[in-house]
């Protein structure tokens, strides 16, 4: 049971380059997330998605894709990098209801630097 | 004003000392409330929630949630120097059960 895991660890991008960010659970959870974290920003949340099938925006969208490729798999995809997504990214998934979803459980992160 | 207040510390107790955290929120419609705890270069850890108005203990952890006052608190009793982390407070709303808002975090220090 490896609970929520994420590839890469670590990436160095140049501008303007593309690059996917994978996250899955094995918990069965229905709900999953992407967060970056800034340093004294605290956790923004990017996208999420509430069940398979369905995704919405969180807090920072912009320059952003995702795919929930089924109940396990949830992507993050930077089309065009800038230094501004220099960031460490966490994926994280929970289960449903109102009170659980807030009961999430973190990937590892992925650190991820843009010159 | 940020939705969710955090002092960013760093807070220094010593060795058996109770910690104290705070939070507040300026969304009076949140409804559920979490501390995560994240050690340096590692990722959040959930360690409490607390859904109602009063005290929830869990071990050495108490959480406070004072809704009219709209704060939450989280004490660490008897602290350790392995409890020296940044502590995140997070809410949710009940309009937007899924989502969490984040405070930026107080990094605690307990010093042996």
């Amino acid at each position: 049971n490896a609970g929520v895991t994420q590839t890469p660890k670590f990436q160095v991008l140049k501008t303007g380059q593309s690059m996917t960010l994978q996250c899955a659970q094995d918990m069965n959870h229905n709900s999953m997330y992407w967060y970056r974290q800034d340093p004294g920003m605290g956790l923004r949340l990017i996208y999420y998605s509430a069940s398979e099938g369905t995704t919405d925006k969180g807090e920072v969208p912009n320059g952003y894709n995702v795919s929930r490729l089924n109940k396990r798999e949830f992507s993050l995809r930077l089309e065009s990098a800038a230094p501004s997504q220099t960031s460490v990214y966490f994926c994280a998934s929970s289960d449903t209801g109102l009170l659980l979803a807030g009961e999430q459980f973190f990937g590892p992160g992925t650190r991820l630097t843009v010159l | 004003q940020k939705e969710v207040e955090q002092n960013s510390g760093p807070l220094s107790v010593p060795e058996g000392a109770i910690a104290s955290l705070n939070c507040t929120y300026s969304d009076r419609v949140s409804q559920s409330f979490f501390w995560y705890r994240q050690y340096s270069g590692k990722s959040p850890e959930l360690i409490m929630s607390i859904y109602s108005n009063g005290d929830k203990e869990d071990g050495r952890f108490t959480a406070q949630l004072n809704k009219a006052s709209q704060y939450v608190s989280l004490l660490i009793r008897d602290s350790q120097p392995s409890d020296s982390a940044t502590y995140l407070c997070a809410v949710s709303r009940e309009d937007s059960s899924y989502k969490l808002i984040f405070g930026s975090g107080t990094r605690l220090l307990v010093r042996p």
